[in-house]
């Protein structure tokens, strides 16, 4: 069965750094297009970020673009999703899912990112 | 962005009971909606997408109508299992917005 495991979540600074990272199993990673997920106490549930199967289509909501990277290691079936500048309003639970069409079937339990001093 | 509403917020029901959420869009999303039900403590998961087509597994007493930028989400019946919290999302334009939630309890 399709299997999604978040990590490396934490508490940071603002103006720090931290990277994602989403364990995949249970089907062929490389064929699906994955997305990036979050929910805040202010906005609710938000998309970040979508890559494709093979990595050549990203695209980032404008309210972390410049500041985020995903990528993705079709290797080891991984997902990331590099922040870079956080900010108070990034702290969240994030989620990665397996994308369809731009909905969400298959989620992760997430894991809870705090920007804070 | 196009902001989604959900109407109510919170709905009070009993078990057996029809329920109806809505969910409007600031502009027209053509049918790219879906709805998710969320537990405390677990992922969203998948009912509906493209407004009437159900997700694999999901009971057939969830249902989705509407168009332009009214949509609806009926239970016919509901089942203890059915209290939850459910959005809408449009994925008709990027960015892909979800609704606020409207939290079903008992009444």
């Amino acid at each position: 069965q399709v299997q999604l495991v978040e990590s490396g979540g934490g508490l940071v600074n603002p103006g720090g750094s931290l990277r994602l990272s989403c364990a995949a199993s249970g089907f062929t990673f490389s064929s699906y297009h994955m997305s990036w997920l979050r929910r805040t106490p202010g906005k609710g549930l938000e998309w970040i970020s979508s890559i494709s199967g093979s990595g050549s289509d990203i695209t980032y909501a404008d309210s972390v673009k410049g500041r985020f990277s995903i990528s993705r290691d079709n290797t080891n079936n991984s997902l990331y999703l590099q922040m870079n500048s956080l900010r108070s309003e990034d702290t969240a639970l994030y989620y990665c899912a397996r994308s369809f069409s731009e909905t969400y079937p298959y989620w992760g339990q997430g894991t809870v990112v705090t920007v804070s001093s | 962005d196009i902001q989604m509403t959900q109407s109510p917020s919170t709905l009070s029901a009993s078990v057996g009971d029809r329920v109806t959420i809505t969910c409007r869009a600031s502009q027209s999303i053509s049918y790219w909606l879906a709805w998710y039900q969320e537990k405390p403590g677990k992922a969203p998961t998948l009912l509906i997408y493209d407004t009437f087509t159900l997700q694999g597994g999901v009971p057939s007493r969830f249902s989705g109508s509407g168009s332009g930028t009214d949509y609806t989400l009926t239970i016919s019946r509901l089942q203890p299992d059915d209290f939850a919290t459910y959005y809408c999302q449009q994925y008709d334009t990027s960015p892909f917005t979800f609704g606020p939630g409207t939290k079903v309890d008992v009444k």
